[in-house]
């Protein structure tokens, strides 16, 4: 079985400018979680969605916002990019449950000069 | 708010040595915690998790975890490293109410010398 993709998989993007990325998770899992992870750091909560409808927010700015289709796979978007959001940016998908593993993509490298 | 801390940003250890990470939680209500891999510009990959059934977790690639509630803790380790092991570890607490976010340490980078 697949398991959780991520394009593209490198950006680069200079400040101001606005960016989109996509995730598609494991086949039979609903929800999808994005994770941002700033080099030398864990992985920061940014949002959950499950049956298209956030369920869960971190502690992100309003320029941070994303959706999820029917399909259940998701776009995150940025707007108004700053250097600090220069990260590896995670797309996690599982059934939902709290117990239930979080399965991660390969990330995307986003670079904002 | 859950959080864990893991003591230690980098150990080494030989190969054939074994491995001891460590990570001690935070929580107000019986955790769920895991350990995830991370190898280099790659993502996370699950190595276990204890969701409050046996408090000695098996994972993969040899390695296993034991919930200790005392000390609050949940250390990884493997009887013996391999230069496979060589790649950075997290440890990691779930919490959030009617849904799902896991909150991480900010990692233990693994070296593995011959």
């Amino acid at each position: 079985d697949a398991g959780v993709t991520q394009s593209p998989t490198h950006l680069i993007k200079t400040r101001g400018q606005h960016v989109t990325l996509r995730c598609s998770p494991i086949s039979g899992h609903k929800s999808v979680s994005w994770y941002q992870q700033v080099l030398g750091q864990g992985p920061q909560f940014i949002f959950q969605y499950y049956e298209k409808e956030e369920r869960g927010r971190g502690n992100f700015p309003d320029r941070f916002s994303a959706r999820q289709f029917p399909n259940y796979s998701s776009e995150l978007n940025v707007n108004a990019l700053l250097l600090g959001d220069s990260a590896l940016y995670l797309c996690a998908s599982s059934r939902f449950d709290s117990t239930d593993t979080q399965y991660f993509g390969p990330g995307t490298r986003l670079t904002v000069l | 708010a859950q959080s864990v801390t893991q003591l230690g940003s980098h150990v080494s250890v030989s190969e054939g040595a074994l491995v001891l990470l460590r990570c001690n939680y935070s929580s107000s209500v019986p955790p769920y915690l895991f350990w995830y891999v991370q190898y280099p510009n790659q993502g996370l990959q699950l190595l276990l998790k204890y969701t409050s059934a046996a408090t000695l977790v098996k994972g993969i690639n040899g390695f296993e975890a034991e919930f200790k509630k005392s000390e609050t803790s949940f250390h990884l380790t493997k009887p013996s490293a391999h230069m496979s092991d060589a790649a950075e570890y997290f440890c990691a607490v779930s919490e959030g109410v009617g849904f799902q976010k896991l909150v991480f340490g900010t990692g233990t980078r693994l070296l593995v010398s011959p």
